[in-house]
């Protein structure tokens, strides 16, 4: 089955500090892969996304993730969070069915002063 | 500006009543969809349309219908035959599916009292 798995529901860190969310995918080939933040009764902003070639991307407020084939992964990494960064972060792949993405259950990101 | 509006942000019906919530876009994408998000699922995909006059159920498309009349317009229509309306609804659009990059609007939060 073709799935989508966010393993953190819940991260706090501290302002200034590195942050990690992780994705995991299953899919039957390469897929595209997105992440997306949304602030609480707003609606998605796309932070970056992978179709094809290098395996690490850049993405807009400092974001970048990484394509990992072997581990089926694309974790999300900021080396310095700041207090905008508290949000709901959700990993997306696609395309499934030929059609639409799946999207994983989101990581709320709490950042401490 | 170009973007994807949807109105109104927030919406209460009584038990047993239809509603209908409205998606907009000006981008001149071909696929439109809709999502229900609620606390902890993530997003869950209710119709998708990938050109005018046609339309694909989601994974839960119980209880809702819709219609793509014209390229830009997707309303949602939420049934009394839909158990637990209640819930935030994501509209957004690609320019065409196969796992094109999704552009979301606000959102629309449904109360059924």
């Amino acid at each position: 089955a073709q799935s989508v798995t966010q393993p953190d529901i819940h991260i706090t860190v501290s302002e200034g500090a590195s942050l990690e969310l992780r994705c995991n995918y299953s899919y039957g080939a390469t897929p595209y892969l997105f992440w997306y933040v949304q602030s609480p009764g707003q609606g998605l902003q796309l932070l970056l996304k992978y179709f094809s070639g290098d395996t690490l991307v850049q993405g807009i407020k400092g974001f970048e993730a990484e394509f990992k084939r072997s581990q089926s992964s694309f974790n999300l990494r900021k080396p310095s969070v700041h207090w905008s960064d508290a949000a709901e972060y959700f990993c997306a792949v696609g395309p499934y069915n030929n059609n639409d993405m799946r999207f994983g259950a989101g990581t709320r990101l709490t950042v401490k002063p | 500006d170009g973007g994807i509006t949807q109105s109104p942000k927030y919406l209460f019906r009584k038990e047993g009543q239809n509603v209908t919530l409205s998606c907009e876009q000006n981008l001149n994408h071909d696929a439109m969809y809709w999502y229900r998000q609620d606390p902890g699922q993530g997003l869950r995909l209710i119709y998708y349309s990938q050109i005018v006059n046609d339309f694909q159920k989601g994974d839960i498309a119980e209880g809702y219908s819709v219609s793509r009349e014209k390229k830009e317009s997707f309303p949602l229509t939420v049934t009394s035959a839909q158990k637990n309306p209640t819930a935030f609804y994501l509209c957004a659009s690609s320019a065409i599916t196969g796992g094109d990059t999704q552009y979301f609007g606000p959102g629309t939060r449904l109360t059924v009292l």
